[in-house]
């Protein structure tokens, strides 16, 4: 049973809009939470992180909302760009670096 | 700054075969943890590490072990391979248990 989902496979965005992407969890225990950007070939790099005492958390073009009661968290992307083209993954956790992923999404963003 | 860094990129392998996926960070991080990757799933945790001699399984353990003579080195040992092993296997570290984990570019394993 995924304790992480990302329902939608993928999404296509046009250049200077906002790309939302969105993620689900089941385990109320999860604390801690983060997304993370994947380039082909590439590892997942670290894009932001909201921990379970924030509703929201920003860092430049990227804003992280989390809804505890909902078991909710999204991604905000704004203005998207070409470069924002991905593999987006949600992850969680209980605390600790034992991580639990969702199966992503791919990004598209057109220029 | 090499960060973490996984060898080799590609591997493949014949059923039964042994092999170690080795993983160094310069990084000085106490966790480590090893995770592979199948089409259409996320990363799932094989085994972690919290420290230097300090083991554990993750939620997807048969087939591998880990040992942590070092900070720096974490090898993943696969004992007697099989197909269902094909995957991309990523390393990652992180400082504390509550700061995010850098990854490595990772390791494409085909068993045939």
């Amino acid at each position: 049973d995924q304790q992480v989902k990302q329902n939608s496979p993928s999404l296509s965005v046009q250049e200077g809009r906002i790309s939302i992407l969105n993620c689900d969890y089941t385990n109320s225990m999860f604390d801690y939470f983060l997304w993370y950007k994947k380039y082909p070939a590439e590892g997942p790099t670290f894009l932001i992180s909201i921990s379970s005492i924030k509703d929201k958390n920003e860092d430049g073009r990227f804003t992280v909302f989390l809804n505890k009661s909902a078991k909710h968290l999204s991604l905000h992307i704004v203005p998207s760009q070409p470069g924002d083209s991905a593999v987006y993954f949600c992850a969680a956790s209980e605390g600790g670096n034992k991580l639990v992923f969702g199966a992503g999404t791919i990004l598209r963003v057109k220029s | 700054n090499a960060g973490v860094t996984q060898t080799p990129k590609f591997q493949v392998l014949k059923t039964g075969q042994s092999m170690t996926l080795q993983c160094a960070q310069d990084m000085n991080h106490e966790y480590m943890s090893w995770y592979r990757q199948d089409p259409g799933m996320g990363l799932r945790l094989i085994h972690y590490s919290v420290g230097a001699g300090i083991t554990d399984q993750g939620e997807v353990p048969n087939g591998y072990n880990v040992s942590r003579s070092t900070t720096e080195d974490f090898p993943l040992r696969l004992l007697s391979a099989a197909p269902s092993q094909t995957s991309v296997y990523f390393c990652a570290s992180s400082f504390t248990e509550s700061t995010e984990a850098f990854f490595g570019q990772g390791t494409r394993l085909t068993v045939v």
